[in-house]
């Protein structure tokens, strides 16, 4: 399995939908996950922590499953500003040189339509 | 408000030269990371430093080298640049993971075009 496996899209939605994007992990050990948004031409910007609880930001709700070492991000009532690719994020380990990385996943390209 | 600064945002240069990219993170941030991003291949990681004077290498080094006398910059050094060197590079820095957050910034990026 690969480390961080998104899916590849991309997706095109009308406005107003819910969209989920999914990601799958490779490392049991991992312990924080993120979601973050790259709009084209630009660098990643966090869009949302992942906690094991799961955890909501208005239109946004992020889940983790680490039986399954899944996590996903559901966007309801899209806007057209939603458009953007969005990377999914893991880092390694607790301790150790792993500690400070992060893995991105190759990114999900989402386009809102009018 | 954190910013990460990166010396250029596009850079053309000859196969064969010197290239440096610098980087600038005002946080007080003790990790600090170099990226590449291609198209199809996501992010990957070429160095990262946790602390002044040290340097780990990531999951593509070759070709690169690294150089952190200051805590605030992280340098990224092509030797010899070759065309495969053609790239988006992205500075990101954070803080280490007992502070609470593993949340990276990012600089803008810089295109660089190996001719």
């Amino acid at each position: 399995r690969k480390e961080v496996e998104q899916d590849p899209g991309p997706f095109n939605v009308p406005e107003g939908a819910t969209v989920a994007f999914n990601c799958t992990y490779s490392n049991s050990a991992s312990q924080s996950f993120f979601w973050y948004r790259q709009d084209c031409r630009k660098e990643p910007k966090l869009l949302m922590s992942v906690y094991s609880s799961g955890n909501e930001d208005g239109r946004f709700t992020a889940q983790l499953n680490r039986a399954s070492q899944y996590i996903s991000l559901l966007i309801r009532d899209s806007k057209l500003s939603d458009s953007a690719t969005y990377l999914c994020v893991v880092t390694g380990a607790r301790g150790g040189g792993s500690n400070y990385k992060l893995t991105f996943g190759k990114g999900t390209l989402l386009t809102v339509n009018p | 408000d954190v910013k990460v600064t990166q010396s250029s945002r596009y850079l053309v240069k000859r196969t064969g030269e010197k290239v440096f990219l610098e980087c600038v993170q005002d946080m007080d941030h003790e990790n600090m990371f170099w990226y590449r991003q291609d198209p199809g291949l996501g992010l990957r990681l070429i160095y990262f430093s946790y602390d002044v004077k040290m340097k780990e290498k990531g999951d593509i080094p070759e070709g690169y080298s690294v150089s952190r006398e200051k805590k605030e910059r992280f340098s990224l050094i092509l030797e010899s640049a070759s065309t495969n060197q053609t790239s988006m590079y992205l500075c990101a820095s954070n803080a280490p993971w007992d502070r609470g957050t593993d949340t990276q910034y990012f600089g803008p990026g810089t295109r660089l075009t190996v001719l």
